[in-house]
């Protein structure tokens, strides 16, 4: 499995944006990235992915670099309730795929 | 949709006792997948079923590990002659079948088990 390397923490004040990176020198033209983020007593839940271009969706932003080794994943407007650890994680979906976590990012939100 | 449920949420038991959690996906869901999470770590897979069929199985799933999913609907996960080692957080995630899940292919996680073995 293709590795990635986080941050173990970052520190956020509310309303600010967030970038949070995620590096993965390894990565092959297949593989996406996905990323994930587990709220405190919670399981790991979606955030969002993609393989080449910058992708929207409500949650945040994915912004990947033109040579895909590295992406980062932006919170416009940090609120407490966005207080989580974030994995990023590379999928290749083909066939049997289970998730590869890292220890990730533990984002804190001061308010 | 009313998520993947888990249960019981918490367990608590002795050392050498047999312990079993059970997972209900949401309902559309053919895919079901065990993760175990440590304080610190990132969720680790244990096994994965595809309808009642179990297809892949970690190493870290040892002898004393069993899962099920006899009707391809809900799961179980037994674990034998608990060790203090096997205190952990145990998720259960269910996926869409391959060919409605997309490029996304997410999974969906329950609340988890935390097991304390005393």
């Amino acid at each position: 499995d293709a590795k990635t390397t986080q941050p173990n923490s970052m520190e956020s004040n509310e309303e600010e944006p967030v970038h949070l990176p995620c590096n993965h020198s390894t990565i092959s033209g297949t593989d996406y990235i996905h990323w994930y983020r587990q709220l405190p007593s919670q399981g790991p839940e979606y955030v969002i992915h993609g393989l080449t271009s910058n992708v929207n969706n409500r949650m945040a932003s994915l912004a990947i670099a033109e040579d895909r080794k590295s992406s980062t994943l932006i919170l416009h407007r940090a609120t407490l309730r966005d207080a989580a650890v974030y994995y990023c994680i590379l999928r290749v979906l083909t066939g049997f795929q289970k998730l590869v976590f890292g220890t990730g990012t533990r984002l804190l939100v001061s308010p | 949709d009313t998520g993947v449920s888990q249960d019981p949420r918490h367990k608590i038991t002795k050392r050498g006792q047999n312990v079993t959690f059970r997972c209900d996906p949401i309902s559309e869901h053919n895919r079901l997948y065990w993760y175990r999470q440590t304080l610190g770590q990132g969720p680790e897979f244990l096994t994965y079923f595809q309808n009642e069929a179990q297809l892949e199985k970690s190493r870290l799933l040892s002898d004393r590990f069993s899962a099920e999913r006899p009707k391809g609907s809900f799961s179980t996960l037994e674990i034998q002659r608990t060790e203090q080692g096997d205190s952990a957080m145990y998720l259960c995630a269910s996926s869409l079948p391959p060919r409605l899940a997309g490029t996304r292919d997410t999974q969906y996680f329950g609340p988890g088990t935390r097991l304390t073995v005393l």
